[in-house]
């Protein structure tokens, strides 16, 4: 099967301050990775689309110049969360559809645990 | 609106037979998808279903009827190891994934 990669796995950092995240897919190519945050024990949030060479489309009361996306490459995404607060602390989780199962089948990175103090 | 229901908890014993019913709500519907999650882990996919009827995938079978806007995941011969959250998840036409709040699965011995 298709595989995700994220990283960090964890990251810990000080109010204020910037964090990046990378997705990348490692063996397809992926003209569009979804963005996700998830709080514990709660569903996952679609926060964005990525879209290689074009900005990424956000979801309604996602603010785009706190959740900065990239997607430079067919294989790489990042999401920066700037200025983070302690609010912004959550699992964060990429994925993509490699688009040849035919079952709009999403493989998923292991997700980045993001703890702001 | 989008909505997807989902019970939040299930517990069963080793073997028994599990069935997660999910409902959702949505204007532009293009298929319902299952994933499971592991605590701390990646959500993995399980099945999908675009069209009405069952899909069968080893232990797993999942269920969808179009016109009830209703389907369910079926757990059979359930082990330790299917302990975890199971979501439901519709696509709608832009591809993107809406997903329900989990149900959590414990299966004891």
């Amino acid at each position: 099967g298709a595989v995700v990669s994220q990283h960090p796995s964890r990251v810990i950092c000080k109010s204020g301050t910037s964090v990046k995240i990378e997705c990348r897919s490692l063996d397809f190519q992926a003209t569009t990775m979804f963005w996700y945050r998830q709080f514990p024990k709660k569903s996952l949030m679609l926060m964005a689309t990525s879209n290689e060479g074009s900005k990424a489309t956000y979801e309604q009361g996602v603010e785009k110049d706190k959740f900065l996306i990239n997607h430079a490459s067919l294989t790489l995404s990042t999401l920066t969360v700037t200025s983070a607060h302690p609010e912004d602390s959550s699992f964060y989780i990429c994925s993509a559809d490699p688009g040849t199962s035919g079952r709009n089948e999403q493989f998923f990175g292991p997700g980045t645990r993001l703890t702001v103090l | 609106g989008q909505s997807l229901e989902q019970p939040s908890e299930v517990t069963a014993v080793e073997g028994a037979i599990v069935q997660i019913n999910c409902t959702y709500q949505t204007s532009g519907f293009y298929g319902l998808s299952w994933y499971q999650q592991h605590d701390g882990g990646a959500p993995t996919f399980l099945s999908y279903n675009a069209l009405d009827g069952l899909e069968e995938t080893g232990r797993f079978s999942s269920f969808l009827s179009r016109s009830d806007s209703y389907g369910y995941l079926l757990l059979q011969e359930l082990q330790m190891k299917d302990s975890a959250s199971y979501f439901c998840a519709f696509i709608s036409n832009d591809y993107k994934l809406s997903f329900g709040a989990g149900t959590t699965v414990t299966v004891r011995a």
